[in-house]
This record gives C-alpha cells, structure tokens and sequence, in this order.
C-alpha cells in the first residue's frame, strides 16, 4: 500500500510564506497531486508533479523530490482566503489513480 | 464547461430504502469516480470507471451499487445503509485515468437514519 503523510494542522499569518510538507511510501510512485478543499466544498486541483523540481504557479509552488520521497506545497503572499485544507495525493502504478493524505488544515489569521 | 454537477444535495434516508445519487459531466472526460468523504477526513476512493466499465471497487460493501449508463453519466445505486454510511459522496472525473487533474462535484450529503 501507500503511506502518506502530512502534518495535521497548520497555523501561518496573513502575507506571510508557509511550506506544507508531504512524505510517502510507495513502491511504483507514478506521481504527486495537491489540491485544495475549503470547508464543505469540493477539493479543487493545485498541483501535478511526476519529475523531480520546483513547479511554479502564481502564489503556489510544489516540489518533487523521488529519491527522498517527500514533496512540498509553498504558499505565498498568504491571503484570508487560502484558509482551507492541503490534500497530498499519491500515483501509484499499480492502482494508476491517486490516493489522498489524511491533509493539512491551514488557518491564515491577520 | 468544466462542471461536474451532483444530485441531490442533500439526502436523508432510512435502512431499508433505496436511493440513488446522481453525477453528471460534459467536458467528454472518459475517466469518472466516486469518494466517500467523512467529517474531517480525506476523499476515500470507491469506484472508478473508465471509458463505461468499471476499473477500480475499493473492497466497498455491495449495498453501494455503481452504474455508468453513458460516458457523461454516472449513478450510485444505494440500498440497506448502515448509519455509518452517512458522509459526503463526492464524484469526479479526469480526461483519462492517471495523471490527468480530477474535476470534482460539490458532493451529496447522506445522512442515514
């Protein structure tokens, strides 16, 4: 199966930078998803990393490392409304389809 | 049009009754799915379908019967719940299976009496 971990809860200020970290475990990693889900909404797509490297989008940023099994979501300039969960979602060639992380529930206060 | 649309919303039914929850995509995607999502947990997956047939049953009990009756529909069949049933029903749908984006439903919320 696949272990994936992330920390629980998170705590960051308004305009600030934070890195949401996420490790997992698998034999046939074939990819790495994050998306966002704010309360009572459906998760939305962030990001898709499957090579090793920074991906840059906007505010958000993800990073891949295989070799370490460990990836990251960086979040800048952080607005009220980033508020939400972070899901970590794992590939594996076997099952070809993702499989969420428990998430990461962030709090942006001013 | 990037919507994936579910019906209904809200549903509240009993042990004995049958239901259906209903997910509808025209964005020509041939990869369709269904979570299960509870309070403060993570979307576990259940069924995937691709191109109409049933790839993927996450060991889900058979009182949860999906159904694809065309590549924009996808249906969940519900019959003899427990309580422990009740949680979010998300659906979503991908270009492909794989590492293609998933658009997700706002989801049905099942409460099972």
């Amino acid at each position: 199966g696949q272990n994936i971990d992330q920390p629980t809860e998170m705590t960051a200020t308004e305009g600030a930078i934070v890195q949401i970290n996420c490790t997992y475990q698998t034999s046939g990693f074939n990819g790495l998803f994050w998306y966002q889900q704010h309360a009572g909404e459906a998760p939305t797509f962030l990001s898709y990393n499957v090579l090793d490297g920074l991906e840059e989008k906007g505010r958000f940023s993800s990073f891949l490392s295989r070799s370490k099994g460990y990836s990251y979501l960086l979040l800048k300039e952080l607005q009220m409304k980033d508020s939400a969960s972070y899901l970590c979602a794992v590939r594996d060639r076997r099952y070809d389809d993702m499989r969420f992380g428990a998430g990461t529930r962030l709090t942006v206060k001013p | 049009d990037t919507e994936v649309t579910q019906t209904p919303k809200h549903l509240v039914m009993g042990m004995t009754n049958k239901k259906s929850l209903k997910c509808e995509q025209h964005m020509g995607h041939r990869a369709m799915y269904w979570y299960k999502q509870k309070a403060k947990k993570p979307p576990e997956l259940m069924f995937v379908y691709s191109y109409e047939k049933l790839s993927i049953n996450e060991s889900v009990p058979s009182r949860f019967s999906p159904e694809c009756p065309n590549s924009s529909l996808l249906n969940l069949h519900l019959h003899a719940l427990q309580p422990e049933d009740s949680a979010l029903y998300l659906c979503a749908s991908s270009q492909d299976r794989g590492g293609y984006e998933q658009y997700f439903g706002p989801g049905t919320r099942l409460t099972v009496t």
